[in-house]
Protein backbone atom coordinates (compact mmCIF):
# COMPACT_ATOMS: atom_id res chain seq x y z
CA UNK A 1 0.00 0.00 0.00
CA UNK A 2 1.92 3.78 -1.11
CA UNK A 3 -1.16 5.30 0.56
CA UNK A 4 -0.59 8.03 3.38
CA UNK A 5 -0.80 5.61 6.52
CA UNK A 6 -1.18 7.00 10.37
CA UNK A 7 0.02 5.24 13.58
CA UNK A 8 -1.64 4.28 15.80
CA UNK A 9 -5.37 4.39 14.54
CA UNK A 10 -6.82 4.75 18.13
CA UNK A 11 -5.28 5.92 21.14
CA UNK A 12 -6.95 5.96 24.41
CA UNK A 13 -5.08 8.08 27.15
CA UNK A 14 -5.70 9.92 30.47
CA UNK A 15 -5.80 13.08 31.18
CA UNK A 16 -2.42 14.77 31.45
CA UNK A 17 -0.63 11.75 29.43
CA UNK A 18 1.58 12.56 26.92
CA UNK A 19 0.74 11.13 23.15
CA UNK A 20 2.76 10.84 20.03
CA UNK A 21 0.97 10.38 16.34
CA UNK A 22 3.10 9.00 13.65
CA UNK A 23 2.70 9.63 9.84
CA UNK A 24 4.01 8.23 6.91
CA UNK A 25 2.95 10.55 3.64
CA UNK A 26 3.54 9.00 0.21
CA UNK A 27 6.90 8.67 -0.89
CA UNK A 28 7.70 11.02 -3.59
CA UNK A 29 6.08 13.91 -1.64
CA UNK A 30 7.31 16.92 0.06
CA UNK A 31 3.96 18.81 1.90
CA UNK A 32 2.88 17.21 4.88
CA UNK A 33 0.24 18.39 6.82
CA UNK A 34 -1.49 17.83 10.14
CA UNK A 35 -5.39 18.24 10.62
CA UNK A 36 -7.74 18.02 13.40
CA UNK A 37 -11.22 16.44 12.97
CA UNK A 38 -13.93 16.18 15.66
CA UNK A 39 -17.07 14.40 15.50
CA UNK A 40 -19.33 15.82 12.22
CA UNK A 41 -16.91 18.91 11.64
CA UNK A 42 -14.96 19.15 8.59
CA UNK A 43 -11.46 18.58 9.54
CA UNK A 44 -9.38 21.79 10.66
CA UNK A 45 -5.63 22.81 9.74
CA UNK A 46 -2.58 22.64 12.40
CA UNK A 47 0.19 22.47 10.92
CA UNK A 48 2.10 21.91 7.05
CA UNK A 49 5.40 21.12 6.34
CA UNK A 50 7.58 20.95 3.14
CA UNK A 51 10.27 18.85 3.37
CA UNK A 52 11.62 18.71 6.57
CA UNK A 53 10.58 22.71 7.39
CA UNK A 54 7.53 23.55 9.39
CA UNK A 55 6.41 26.52 7.56
CA UNK A 56 2.88 27.37 8.98
CA UNK A 57 0.92 26.94 12.14
CA UNK A 58 -2.68 27.03 12.90
CA UNK A 59 -3.78 29.02 16.00
CA UNK A 60 -5.48 25.81 17.03
CA UNK A 61 -1.50 24.22 17.63
CA UNK A 62 -1.05 25.40 21.28
CA UNK A 63 1.90 25.61 23.40
CA UNK A 64 1.21 21.43 24.03
CA UNK A 65 1.10 20.26 20.87
CA UNK A 66 4.40 19.90 18.66
CA UNK A 67 5.31 18.61 15.14
CA UNK A 68 8.33 17.39 13.76
CA UNK A 69 9.31 16.50 10.16
CA UNK A 70 13.15 15.66 11.12
CA UNK A 71 14.45 14.18 7.79
CA UNK A 72 12.05 15.19 5.59
CA UNK A 73 9.89 12.14 5.59
CA UNK A 74 7.56 10.78 8.25
CA UNK A 75 6.42 13.00 10.30
CA UNK A 76 5.25 12.60 14.28
CA UNK A 77 2.79 14.86 16.32
CA UNK A 78 3.38 15.06 20.04
CA UNK A 79 0.38 16.34 22.48
CA UNK A 80 2.01 16.89 25.58
CA UNK A 81 -0.46 17.23 28.64
CA UNK A 82 -3.55 15.67 27.09
CA UNK A 83 -6.71 17.77 27.71
CA UNK A 84 -10.53 16.01 27.30
CA UNK A 85 -10.65 18.57 24.69
CA UNK A 86 -8.11 17.17 22.40
CA UNK A 87 -10.24 13.95 21.52
CA UNK A 88 -10.68 14.16 18.09
CA UNK A 89 -9.55 12.37 15.13
CA UNK A 90 -6.29 13.65 13.87
CA UNK A 91 -5.46 13.60 9.86
CA UNK A 92 -2.27 13.54 8.15
CA UNK A 93 -1.75 14.37 4.45
CA UNK A 94 0.41 14.84 2.00
CA UNK A 95 0.59 16.31 -1.60
CA UNK A 96 3.40 17.09 -4.02
CA UNK A 97 4.65 20.60 -4.97
CA UNK A 98 3.79 19.94 -8.73
CA UNK A 99 0.83 19.31 -10.30
CA UNK A 100 -2.93 19.44 -8.64
CA UNK A 101 -1.59 19.58 -5.12
CA UNK A 102 -4.43 17.19 -4.40
CA UNK A 103 -3.51 16.22 -0.30
CA UNK A 104 -4.13 12.66 -0.06
CA UNK A 105 -5.31 11.95 3.53
CA UNK A 106 -4.12 9.04 5.79
CA UNK A 107 -7.02 7.41 7.81
CA UNK A 108 -6.04 9.17 10.82
CA UNK A 109 -5.58 8.59 14.74
CA UNK A 110 -8.91 8.59 16.96
CA UNK A 111 -7.61 9.94 20.55
CA UNK A 112 -10.04 9.69 23.06
CA UNK A 113 -8.88 11.71 26.60
CA UNK A 114 -10.91 10.17 29.62
CA UNK B 1 -12.40 34.99 5.63
CA UNK B 2 -12.68 32.41 3.16
CA UNK B 3 -15.77 29.92 4.39
CA UNK B 4 -17.35 26.92 2.54
CA UNK B 5 -20.70 26.43 4.18
CA UNK B 6 -22.71 22.89 2.94
CA UNK B 7 -26.16 21.77 3.26
CA UNK B 8 -27.89 19.76 4.80
CA UNK B 9 -26.14 18.56 7.64
CA UNK B 10 -27.82 15.39 7.65
CA UNK B 11 -29.50 13.61 5.21
CA UNK B 12 -31.35 9.81 5.07
CA UNK B 13 -32.81 9.14 1.80
CA UNK B 14 -33.62 5.27 0.68
CA UNK B 15 -31.71 3.18 -1.21
CA UNK B 16 -32.31 3.36 -5.29
CA UNK B 17 -32.75 7.19 -4.85
CA UNK B 18 -30.83 10.65 -5.70
CA UNK B 19 -30.06 12.53 -3.64
CA UNK B 20 -28.26 16.59 -3.98
CA UNK B 21 -25.41 18.15 -1.66
CA UNK B 22 -24.78 21.65 -1.59
CA UNK B 23 -22.04 23.51 -1.37
CA UNK B 24 -21.51 27.42 -0.74
CA UNK B 25 -18.44 29.32 -0.68
CA UNK B 26 -16.82 32.18 -0.11
CA UNK B 27 -12.57 31.40 -1.15
CA UNK B 28 -10.88 33.94 -2.51
CA UNK B 29 -8.68 33.78 -5.03
CA UNK B 30 -10.33 30.77 -6.15
CA UNK B 31 -8.16 27.57 -7.10
CA UNK B 32 -10.29 24.43 -7.45
CA UNK B 33 -13.02 22.71 -5.49
CA UNK B 34 -12.97 19.33 -4.59
CA UNK B 35 -15.56 16.86 -2.91
CA UNK B 36 -14.46 14.22 -0.69
CA UNK B 37 -16.29 10.81 0.53
CA UNK B 38 -15.45 10.10 4.32
CA UNK B 39 -16.35 6.85 5.38
CA UNK B 40 -16.62 6.81 9.30
CA UNK B 41 -13.25 6.12 11.20
CA UNK B 42 -11.69 7.18 7.63
CA UNK B 43 -9.95 9.39 6.11
CA UNK B 44 -11.18 11.52 3.35
CA UNK B 45 -10.94 10.43 0.06
CA UNK B 46 -11.15 12.50 -3.25
CA UNK B 47 -14.29 12.13 -5.64
CA UNK B 48 -14.27 14.99 -7.75
CA UNK B 49 -11.92 17.98 -8.55
CA UNK B 50 -13.40 21.13 -10.77
CA UNK B 51 -11.33 24.04 -11.53
CA UNK B 52 -12.79 27.45 -12.45
CA UNK B 53 -13.11 26.55 -16.19
CA UNK B 54 -15.21 23.36 -15.47
CA UNK B 55 -19.04 23.30 -14.46
CA UNK B 56 -20.09 19.22 -14.41
CA UNK B 57 -17.89 16.38 -13.89
CA UNK B 58 -18.93 12.69 -13.40
CA UNK B 59 -17.05 9.95 -11.05
CA UNK B 60 -19.71 6.92 -11.68
CA UNK B 61 -22.91 7.88 -9.99
CA UNK B 62 -21.38 10.89 -8.60
CA UNK B 63 -21.65 14.19 -10.53
CA UNK B 64 -20.73 17.36 -9.53
CA UNK B 65 -21.40 20.77 -11.05
CA UNK B 66 -19.88 24.32 -10.02
CA UNK B 67 -21.08 28.05 -10.76
CA UNK B 68 -18.13 30.09 -10.03
CA UNK B 69 -20.35 33.11 -10.70
CA UNK B 70 -22.34 32.24 -7.90
CA UNK B 71 -19.85 30.58 -6.02
CA UNK B 72 -22.18 27.41 -6.09
CA UNK B 73 -21.00 23.54 -5.81
CA UNK B 74 -23.64 20.37 -6.01
CA UNK B 75 -22.81 16.97 -5.85
CA UNK B 76 -25.54 14.37 -7.39
CA UNK B 77 -25.70 10.41 -6.23
CA UNK B 78 -27.96 8.44 -8.41
CA UNK B 79 -29.40 5.33 -7.69
CA UNK B 80 -27.63 5.62 -3.97
CA UNK B 81 -26.27 2.30 -2.56
CA UNK B 82 -25.64 1.08 0.90
CA UNK B 83 -22.07 1.97 0.52
CA UNK B 84 -23.18 5.63 -0.03
CA UNK B 85 -23.61 6.06 3.16
CA UNK B 86 -20.70 8.17 4.68
CA UNK B 87 -19.94 12.04 5.34
CA UNK B 88 -19.13 14.15 1.98
CA UNK B 89 -17.17 17.40 2.67
CA UNK B 90 -16.82 20.16 0.09
CA UNK B 91 -12.99 21.71 -0.04
CA UNK B 92 -12.37 24.80 -1.60
CA UNK B 93 -8.82 25.71 -2.67
CA UNK B 94 -7.48 29.01 -2.75
CA UNK B 95 -4.09 30.21 -4.85
CA UNK B 96 -1.46 30.15 -2.93
CA UNK B 97 1.28 27.83 -3.72
CA UNK B 98 3.36 29.13 -0.15
CA UNK B 99 0.55 28.76 1.99
CA UNK B 100 0.12 25.57 3.80
CA UNK B 101 -3.43 26.55 4.84
CA UNK B 102 -4.79 26.69 1.45
CA UNK B 103 -7.82 24.66 2.16
CA UNK B 104 -11.27 25.51 3.17
CA UNK B 105 -13.45 22.65 4.52
CA UNK B 106 -16.83 22.54 4.45
CA UNK B 107 -18.66 20.80 7.93
CA UNK B 108 -19.63 17.87 5.63
CA UNK B 109 -23.22 16.40 5.14
CA UNK B 110 -23.84 13.11 6.69
CA UNK B 111 -25.87 10.57 4.30
CA UNK B 112 -27.43 7.38 5.40
CA UNK B 113 -28.81 5.40 2.66
CA UNK B 114 -31.18 2.78 4.49
CA UNK B 115 -32.74 -0.28 2.30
Amino acid sequence: DTGVSQNPRHKITKRGQNVTFRCDPISEHNRLYWYRQTLGQGPEFLTYFQNEAQLEKSRLLSDRFSAERPKGSFSTLEIQRTEQGDSAMYLCASSARQGSNEQFFGPGTRLTVL
Amino acid sequence: KNQVEQSPQSLIILEGKNCTLQCNYTVSPFSNLRWYKQDTGRGPVSLTIMTFSENTKSNGRYTATLDADTKQSSLHITASQLSDSASYICVVSAMNNNAGNMLTFGGGTRLMVKP
